[in-house]
Parts: structure tokens; sequence; C-alpha cells
């Protein structure tokens, strides 16, 4: 199996401007994450997606952040517009019922906002 | 608020000795936990798991340890191997939903 896929890998971008990442989860698993890591806050859930569904967003910092899942292959995050603070690793994993919650991360974002 | 914490951010240890990360947690509804381990510019990868009706689980080399009165759990690594340093992450499950809650993590270090 390929793994969790993201991309892109880096993105530099100024302030104000639109940035998308994205994300093809593992085929078969049901649910799909999305995480900024920082160095003080560590690995924060963003929102989460079952069967292409949202059911928690309550990670979402602010109303600039929106996450769509149009398929059981795809997600993107949205941020609109950018902010230096937004600077960060955004990760995505996907995870199966019945795997005891493991979940599978991808290689992460690598968001730098000017 | 931190609901999991690992209160130490890094830790050095010698290759062959025992590496002890640890993990504290607030809420007493999580009831399954798991540590991942981090290498720089990948993502984070399970490790090894343990659930509340247990206070130990090994595989290998790794053991996890759970105190539920002490809310507390530990990761112990032996021997430490140079290829064991990254960042370790504790997490933390309800049983209720699906989602974790992880820690700020540990970076270990093992040295030669």
């Amino acid at each position: 199996d390929a793994g969790v896929i993201q991309s892109p890998r880096h993105e530099v971008t100024e302030m104000g401007q639109e940035v998308t990442l994205r994300c093809k989860p593992i085929s078969g698993h049901d649910y799909l994450f999305w995480y900024r890591q920082t160095m003080m806050r560590g690995l924060e859930l963003l929102i989460y997606f079952n069967n292409n569904v949202p059911i928690d967003d309550s990670g979402m910092p602010e109303d600039r952040f929106s996450a769509k899942m149009p398929n059981a292959s795809f997600s993107t995050l949205k941020i609109q517009p950018s902010e230096p603070r937004d600077s960060a690793v955004y990760f995505c994993a996907s995870s199966r019922v019945g795997l005891h919650y493991e979940q599978y991360f991808g290689p992460g974002t690598r968001l730098t906002v000017t | 608020d931190q609901q999991v914490k690992q209160n130490s951010p890094s830790l050095s240890v010698q290759e062959g000795r025992i590496s002890i990360l640890n993990c504290d947690y607030t809420n007493s509804m999580f009831d399954y936990f798991l540590w991942y381990k981090k290498y720089p510019a990948e993502g984070p990868t399970f490790l090894i798991s343990i659930s509340s009706i247990k206070d130990k689980n090994e595989d290998g080399r790794f053991t996890v340890f759970l105190n539920k009165s002490a809310k507390h759990l530990s990761l112990h690594i032996v021997p430490s191997q140079p290829g064991d340093s990254a960042v370790y992450f504790c997490a933390a499950n309800t049983g209720t939903a699906s989602k974790l809650t992880f820690g700020t993590g540990t970076r270990l270090q093992v040295t030669l």
C-alpha cells in the first residue's frame, strides 16, 4: 500500500494568500484526520471525518480554516487568508474501524507563511 | 488545556541503557493509550499501545506501563539503540470516538 499521501511537502507563501493542502488516505480507511504540529502545542487535532462526513471540527482555530472531503480518497485543508502564525507542519492521518485507534500518518506539509 | 502531558521535552541516553519516557493525563475517561515515534521529515508511526484494563504491554524492546490511579504511563526501551533517536508522542483515546489526544512529545537521543 502507498500509505497516506500529502501534497505539497513544502509550501512557502506570503501573508494573506490562500493555501490548500491535500491528502489521499489509505484505501479502505474510513476515518481521516488533519493535525497541526507546533513546538508549543505538539500535535493538535484540527478536524476529522468519518465516511467523508466531518465529525468534529472543534480544533479548527478559526474561520480562516476549512476542510473538505469530497470523496473517500481525497481531502483538502484550506487556509484563507494565511497568517505567519499558521506556520507549522500539517499532517493528515487515516484509520479504519477495528484498528484500535491506530492512525497512519502522511509525511506532512511544512507550511511557512512570511 | 493539555489533557495529555509530556513534561520532559528531551532525553539523552547512552546506547545499551534503558530509556524511560513519561506521560501524564488528566482525563479519567481515557481508556486506551498509544505511543507514536516520529523521525524528522516523516509522519508519526504507531509504536505500541495499551488498554486501560491492563497495566503492562510488551513488544520486543518496548514496554508500556500504565498506572491508572496516578494517571501516568511510561514507555521503556531496553536496550536503547541509536536508531531509537526520534520524537516520541504519547496519545490517548476515550473509546467513544476515534480521535486521539496527543502530548507535546519527548525528543530521545541515544548516544554511542
